[in-house]
């Protein structure tokens, strides 16, 4: 079936790179999305990777993908405390229209 | 600006009274989509629809309904059989002709039932 893990928390030092990390289940995945939530908002869309590509750069954002163990990480360097949020990993299918499947999410929390 | 906004941003109701949530979008998008988002829960998927007057349940339909009469509306009716309806609902719009399937979301609406 479907499943998208992720861990629930990571605290970090401002200044410091984040690592969020992400495992899916179903390899026929099109589209991996990360998206950002802060507080009473709704979701932001940060960033996605096709699933044939290992690596996406977005200024202080990296996304990294290893179809082989189906785990999808997103580094962010020189983190802020603006970035504390949480994070969701998510992913499609390749079918337009159909919703995307939400990992549970990740808070990041930036201290300074 | 384009974008998609979810009214009112906070919503109270008495237990067995019926409540509609707003969505409407100006991004010219085919297919809207509802969540639902509990602590610690992520989100679940409610109903979503791919095209005007079309619509189908997601995960939790049971306790909702919603319409699909003009493309860019999909309002949220949450019904009085809904066991547990306080949470953050959360509206979303995806475009179907670029085939990158990225959903953008509404605000949110916090609904609470007492």
């Amino acid at each position: 079936g479907e499943d998208v893990e992720q861990s629930l928390f990571l605290s970090v030092r401002e200044g410091d790179s984040s690592v969020i990390n992400c495992t899916y289940t179903d390899s026929s995945s099109t589209y991996l999305y990360w998206y950002k939530q802060e507080p009473g908002a709704g979701l932001q869309l940060l960033t996605y990777i096709f699933s044939n590509m290992d690596m996406k750069q977005d200024q202080r954002l990296t996304v990294l993908l290893n179809k082989k163990d189906k785990h999808l990480s997103l580094r962010i360097a020189d983190t802020q405390t603006g970035d504390s949020a949480i994070y969701f990993c998510a992913e499609s299918f390749n079918q337009a229209g159909t919703a995307l499947i939400f990992g549970k999410g990740t808070t990041l929390s930036v201290s300074s | 600006d384009g974008g998609i906004t979810q009214s009112p941003k906070y919503l109270f109701r008495k237990e067995g009274q019926n409540v509609t949530l707003s969505c409407e979008q100006n991004l010219n998008h085919d297919a809207m989509y509802w969540y639902r988002q509990d602590p610690g829960q992520g989100l679940r998927l409610i109903y979503y629809s791919q095209i005007v007057n079309d619509f189908q349940k997601g995960d939790i339909a049971e306790g909702y309904s919603v319409s699909r009469e003009k493309k860019e509306s999909f309002p949220l009716t949450v019904t009085s059989a809904q066991k547990n309806p306080t949470a953050f609902y959360l509206c979303a719009s995806s475009p179907t002709g670029t085939g990158t399937y990225e959903q953008y979301f509404g605000p949110g609406t916090r609904l609470t039932v007492t």
